[in-house]
């Protein structure tokens, strides 16, 4: 079956530093793969995704790229703000879209 | 649009006692979701249904039903409270069309936290 397998946290950093949150996956077929954000008291939210291998999603300043050899969507950010501390979530899709698989989430805090 | 909206917000029942979690959107999605989210676990799939009269079983359904009579409306029923149902309950809606169905965006509602006491 499908799993995803991410860093756990909670990882805490100061503002401006670099961030990567490491995911890896197991699935059948040729999923699609997604970075999902819960901030504080919300629902989730999609953050960035990509459907096939190499593809390079981005959205805010934040990227991830799928690599089909090492099974990995990992997470980066050049430089976090305060206002990037949320949940972060890894997921995958495969076939029917509506069998999201998540990761356990990573809980970031960005310091001043 | 309001996207997808749940109610209630927050919810405290008794063991034993039942009650139905509602969830609505309001854009036109065949695919509809129920999803828990514990500490530590992630989020686990419910049930979920791909359009109005089709509904199944995700990964933890039981002590849960859903129906779909509508496009609109997906509601979650506990039949009979358990302290192993606190959790933190979203619904999700998504397009269901074209030939890579399973890139599309799952949009959430902004939960139910619900508490069995």
């Amino acid at each position: 079956g499908n799993s995803v397998t991410q860093m756990e946290g909670p990882v805490t950093l100061s503002e401006e530093a670099f961030l990567t949150i490491n995911c890896t996956y197991t699935a059948t077929g040729y999923p699609s793969l997604f970075w999902y954000v819960q901030y504080p008291g919300e629902g989730l939210q999609l953050l960035l995704k990509a459907t096939k291998a190499d593809d390079k999603g981005s959205n805010k300043g934040f990227e991830a790229t799928y690599r089909k050899e090492t099974t990995s969507f990992h997470l980066e950010k050049g430089s976090v703000q305060v206002s990037d501390s949320a949940v972060y979530f890894c997921a995958l899709s495969s076939g029917s879209n509506y069998k999201l698989t998540f990761g356990k989430g990573t809980l970031l805090t960005v310091n001043p | 649009n309001a996207g997808v909206t749940q109610t209630p917000k927050f919810q405290v029942l008794k063991t034993g006692q039942s009650m139905t979690l509602q969830c609505a959107q309001d854009m036109n999605h065949e695919y509809m979701s129920w999803y828990r989210q514990d500490p530590g676990m992630g989020l686990r799939l419910i049930h979920y249904s791909v359009g109005a009269g089709i509904t199944d079983q995700g990964e933890v359904p039981n002590g849960y039903n859903v129906s779909r009579s509508t496009t609109e409306d997906f509601p979650l029923r506990l039949l009979s409270a358990a302290p192993s149902q606190t959790s933190v309950y979203f619904c999700a809606s998504s397009l269901r069309s074209g030939r890579w169905e399973s890139s599309y965006e799952q949009y959430f509602g902004p939960g139910t936290r619900l508490t069995v006491t």
